[in-house]
C-alpha cells in the first residue's frame, strides 16, 4: 500500500528553524520526483518545492527560496525540508506529494507548522 | 513566472446540474495542466492530468479540456460527494503553480 508520512511539524518562533521529514513506503521511492506543498489555515494550496528522483533537479517557490532546502535520501526512502528563518506567513500544513506516476498523484496527510511567538 | 487564475471563485449548483470551472494561465503551458479536488478536511487528490486524462478511479462525470492558456474542468452531473474545492496546477516547468481554487457547493 502506498504511504507517505510527514513528521517534524510543531510550534516554532519567528526566525527559528524546523526540519520536516516524509517517509515513503509501498513504491520504489528512488524512481519518482517529490514535492512539498503547503496550505495556510483556510487558504489555498501553495507549491513549495520539487526534487527529482536523483536530486539532480531541485526547484523552489520564490516565497521560500534562500530559506528552505529540500533533500532526499533514497536509501532511507525519505524526503526532507529544512526550513530556516521562519516567518509568521510560513504557518501551514505541509504535505509531501509524489509524482507517482502523474504530477502529485499521491499525497501524505500533512504536518502542521505553526510559526508564532 | 506564469500566474494561474480560476473562475468562478465559488459556485452553488443543484444535484444533477452541469458545472464548469475555468483556469487560465498568463502564458502558454501546452497541455501540462492538472486538476485536484480537496474535500472539506481532507487531503487533495489528483483528478485529471495532461489537461484531459482522468486519474484512475475518478468518475467519468469529470472531464477536462483546453490547451495553451485556457482550460476547463467540467462535472457533467453534480453529485453531493463532489462538494469540494477544485484547484488547477500548471507543471510544464518550475515553478509549479496552483490556481487560487474554486469552491463548489450544493444549492
Amino acid at each position: 500500500e502506498l504511504q507517505l508520512v510527514e513528521s517534524g511539524g510543531g510550534l516554532v518562533q519567528p526566525g527559528g528553524s524546523l526540519r520536516l521529514s516524509c517517509t515513503a513506503s509501498g513504491f520504489t521511492f528512488s524512481t519518482y520526483s517529490m514535492n512539498w506543498v503547503r496550505q495556510a489555515p483556510r487558504k489555498g494550496l501553495e507549491w513549495v518545492s520539487y526534487i527529482g528522483p536523483s536530486s539532480g533537479s531541485i526547484h523552489y517557490a520564490d516565497s521560500v527560496k534562500g530559506r528552505f532546502t529540500t533533500s532526499r535520501d533514497n536509501a532511507k526512502n525519505s524526503l526532507y525540508l529544512q526550513m530556516n528563518s521562519l516567518r509568521d506567513e510560513d504557518t501551514a500544513v505541509y504535505y509531501c506529494a509524489t509524482d507517482l506516476p502523474n504530477p502529485m498523484g499521491f499525497w501524505g496527510h500533512g504536518t502542521l507548522v505553526t510559526v508564532s511567538s | 513566472d506564469i500566474q494561474m487564475t480560476q473562475s468562478p471563485s465559488s459556485l452553488s449548483a443543484s444535484v444533477g446540474d452541469g458545472v464548469t470551472i475555468t483556469c487560465r494561465a498568463s502564458q502558454g503551458i501546452g497541455n501540462y495542466l492538472a486538476w485536484y479536488q480537496q474535500k472539506p478536511g481532507k487531503v487533495p487528490e489528483l483528478l485529471i492530468y495532461t489537461t484531459s486524462t482522468l486519474q484512475s478511479g475518478v468518475p467519468s462525470r469529470f472531464s477536462g479540456s483546453g490547451s495553451g492558456t485556457d482550460f476547463t474542468l467540467t462535472i457533467s452531473s453534480l453529485q453531493p460527494e463532489d462538494v469540494a474545492t477544485y484547484y488547477c496546477l500548471k507543471y510544464n516547468s518550475a515553478p509549479r503553480t496552483f490556481g487560487p481554487g474554486t469552491k463548489v457547493d450544493i444549492k
